[in-house]
């Protein structure tokens, strides 16, 4: 099994549309959870960072953590055509000296939104 | 703009050769982190440096290093360049240690014929 799994897949949703993009994960240790954004031919963009269980929100965008279940959410409510991209999800654990012990990413989820 | 800057662009090599990417981080971030980005693969993360020092590698190659200098910059050092090293090599920078915030550069492609 994956450390961590999201469906690559593609995802086409209408302009306005609420979008839900998820990933599982296995390994309990991870502490950090991110979310990138990565338009094609360009260097992934952090979207969100949370590290505890609950929501976590930045303009249209919602970050949700599920600790006890191992699974993460970004919402992107009233969806627009600049929202096209791939989502990447990320999740760290941090070693005893400060920095990432381990560093895992999604292998990412394609949206497109049409106008 | 990220702010982080890699040098090339681009590069085709041949099998067998020595290549270095060049990254600058972002004015005041000490660490830099190195990623290999593959159809297949996903994002995976290589080597983790901060302020000079090693602090966490990932699925990093024997035949590929990496350091970074007094000013920052940090180079990866890819050798016996195999087909299967074609990938997009990205570069991050960050002002913590903890890496959850990160910053992109445009990444280098690499294409080994």
């Amino acid at each position: 099994q994956k450390e961590v799994e999201q469906d690559p897949g593609p995802l086409s949703v209408p302009e306005g549309a609420i979008v839900s993009l998820n990933c599982t994960y296995s390994n309990s240790a991870f502490q950090y959870f991110m979310w990138y954004r990565q338009y094609s031919r360009k260097g992934p963009e952090l979207l969100m960072y949370t590290y505890s269980s609950g929501n976590k929100e930045d303009g249209r965008f919602t970050a949700q953590v599920d600790k006890s279940s191992k699974y993460i959410s970004l919402f992107i409510r009233d969806s627009q055509p600049s929202d096209s991209a791939t989502y990447l999800c990320a999740m760290s654990v941090r070693g005893t000296q400060g920095g990432s012990e381990k560093l895992v990413f999604g292998k990412g989820t394609k949206l497109t939104v049409n106008p | 703009d990220s702010g982080v800057t890699q040098t090339p662009k681009h590069l085709i090599t041949a099998t067998g050769q020595r290549v270095t990417l060049r990254c600058s981080p972002r004015s005041g971030d000490l660490s830099v982190y190195w990623y290999q980005q593959s159809l297949d693969q996903g994002l995976q993360f290589l080597i983790h440096y901060y302020n000079g020092e090693e602090r966490a590698k990932g699925n990093i190659l024997e035949r590929f290093s990496a350091q970074q200098f007094p000013d920052l910059h940090s180079e990866l050092n890819l050798s016996s360049l195999e087909l299967g090293d074609s990938a997009l090599y990205f570069c991050a920078s960050s002002r913590t240690l903890g890496g959850e915030t990160q910053y992109f550069g445009p990444g280098t492609r690499l294409l080994v014929l």
